[in-house]
């Protein structure tokens, strides 16, 4: 139990477009999704929380513009990654919290290029 | 705020033997959880073992054994037996028991442990 699923798992992207990245929670519901951020060989940088229903919060720093996060739903949320440039290729993880759990879950990432 | 400390960027062990890896962290609060996570060149995130700081028992799974000092603010990772399939990145991660904040980790720099046959 406790799978994460995030899509796609690789993406190349044009410079000015948008790419969506979908995560989520296969077995469970999940009341809070994180986003984080991982460059290569470092530790993973948290950029967003959401909890379903609820806007996101943002850490300071993060453009909430540049990166749209929705909780629509108890299994689903989405990071969009607007007007990408080269700067934000990254690999991008999502985890996802149950209820009353201590444990958060974590998606397998999606490599996001950007030419 | 809390903060993660790993001082070691970088380990190694012999396939087979014993390996510690360091974990250091700073809070002002007294109910908190800790862990350690491994991430093998899939990147997919693993949870190694949890804490939680109000046990005085230290956690263990399997070969992976904790040594929680609360009071030196020290959470090591020992690896027993060591296997070629414990290389990977090591991250220490803490989390507040205070739902204010959403109940997000916060992460130390990580230890890459490379395991020699």
């Amino acid at each position: 139990g406790a799978v994460v699923s995030q899509h796609p798992s690789w993406v190349i992207c044009k410079s000015g477009t948008s790419v969506k990245i979908e995560c989520r929670s296969l077995d469970f519901q999940a009341t809070t999704m994180f986003w984080y951020r991982q460059f290569p060989k470092q530790s993973l940088m948290l950029m967003a929380t959401s909890n379903e229903g609820s806007k996101a919060t943002y850490e300071q720093g993060v453009e909430k513009d540049k990166f749209l996060i929705n909780h629509a739903s108890l299994t689903l949320s989405t990071l969009t990654v607007t007007s990408a440039h080269p700067e934000d290729s990254s690999f991008y993880i999502c985890s996802a919290r149950r209820r009353s759990y201590n444990e958060q879950f974590f998606g397998p990432g999606t490599r996001l290029t950007v030419l | 705020a809390q903060t993660v400390t790993q001082s070691q960027p970088e380990m190694s062990v012999q396939e087979a033997e014993t390996v510690t890896l360091s974990c250091t962290y700073d809070t002002s609060e007294s109910d908190y959880y800790l862990f350690w996570y491994k991430q093998p060149p899939s990147r997919q995130m693993i949870l190694v073992i949890r804490q939680e700081a109000y046990k005085q028992q230290n956690a263990t799974e399997n070969r992976f054994s904790v040594n929680f000092q609360k009071a030196a603010k020290s959470f090591s990772l020992k690896i027993s037996d060591s296997q070629l399939g414990d290389a990977a990145m090591y991250f220490c991660a803490y989390r507040s028991d205070n739902a204010g904040n959403n109940r997000k980790l916060i992460w130390g720099l990580g230890t890459s442990l490379a395991v020699n046959p």
